[in-house]
């Protein structure tokens, strides 16, 4: 069975930093593309930042460019999310997510068919 | 940036209903275009990619079409589990994906 479990949320004043981390099981991490989305409280979706099963291709979005890392551990099973420079439009539940793959290719699709619980980041003073 | 509409942003329908939710593009985006479901409290599900591919385990209720700049996504009788708020996805713009606002289906 699949299953993501993310930690690591919390309050933070505006300013701080955080790491969030999200464990993989059930199936082969490295092969996968992870990814975080956020959900500001009563809020939709919002696509944070992505990273290739190798860790060789890294996109943010720009509203956390700069300030933002994401980062895995293929031998860990896991995918970090390090926050600074945070800000209060960063509270959200922060999601890790996995790529779908295309089952004939092993290609991703680019769209996120597991999904973690989530963890809230709250960023506040 | 592709920008992500859905209308209506809200219905009220009852079980047995039939359900169809719009999203439309700022520009076309071919097919890559995905559905997920969310209930209260919990994480999205994928249901349809690739406007209009059933992911495994998703019942076949649930149904997507369209392509270029407009979607939609239908509940073909709605069950008591189906109320929940939906999203679309478009995947054209990789990696800078966009989610619609989301549409909210609740008991008439």
């Amino acid at each position: 069975e699949v299953q993501l479990v993310e930690s690591g949320g919390g309050l933070v004043k505006p300013g701080g930093s955080l790491r969030l981390s999200c464990a993989a099981s059930g199936f082969t991490f490295s092969s996968y593309s992870m990814n975080w989305v956020r959900q500001a409280p009563g809020k939709g979706l919002e696509w944070v930042s992505s990273i290739s099963s190798s860790s060789s291709y890294i996109y943010y979005a720009d509203s956390v460019k700069g300030r933002f890392t994401i980062s895995r551990d293929n031998a860990k099973n896991s995918l970090y999310l390090q926050m600074n420079s945070l800000r209060a439009e960063d509270t959200a539940v922060y999601y890790c997510a996995r790529d779908l793959l295309d089952d004939s290719s092993g290609y991703s699709l680019y769209y996120f068919d597991y999904w973690g619980q989530g963890t809230l980041v709250t960023v506040s003073s | 940036d592709i920008q992500m509409t859905q209308s209506p942003s809200s219905v009220s329908a009852s079980v047995g209903d039939r359900v169809t939710i719009t999203c439309r593009a700022s520009q076309g985006i071919s097919s890559w275009l995905a559905w997920y479901q969310q209930k209260p409290g919990k994480a999205p599900k994928l249901l349809i990619y690739a406007a209009s591919s059933l992911q495994s385990g998703v019942p076949s209720r649930f149904s997507g079409s369209g392509s270029g700049t407009d979607f939609t996504l239908t509940i073909s009788s709605l069950q008591p589990e189906d109320f929940a708020t939906y999203y679309c996805q478009q995947a054209n713009s990789f990696p800078l994906f966009t989610f619609g606002p989301g549409t909210k289906v609740d008991i008439k």
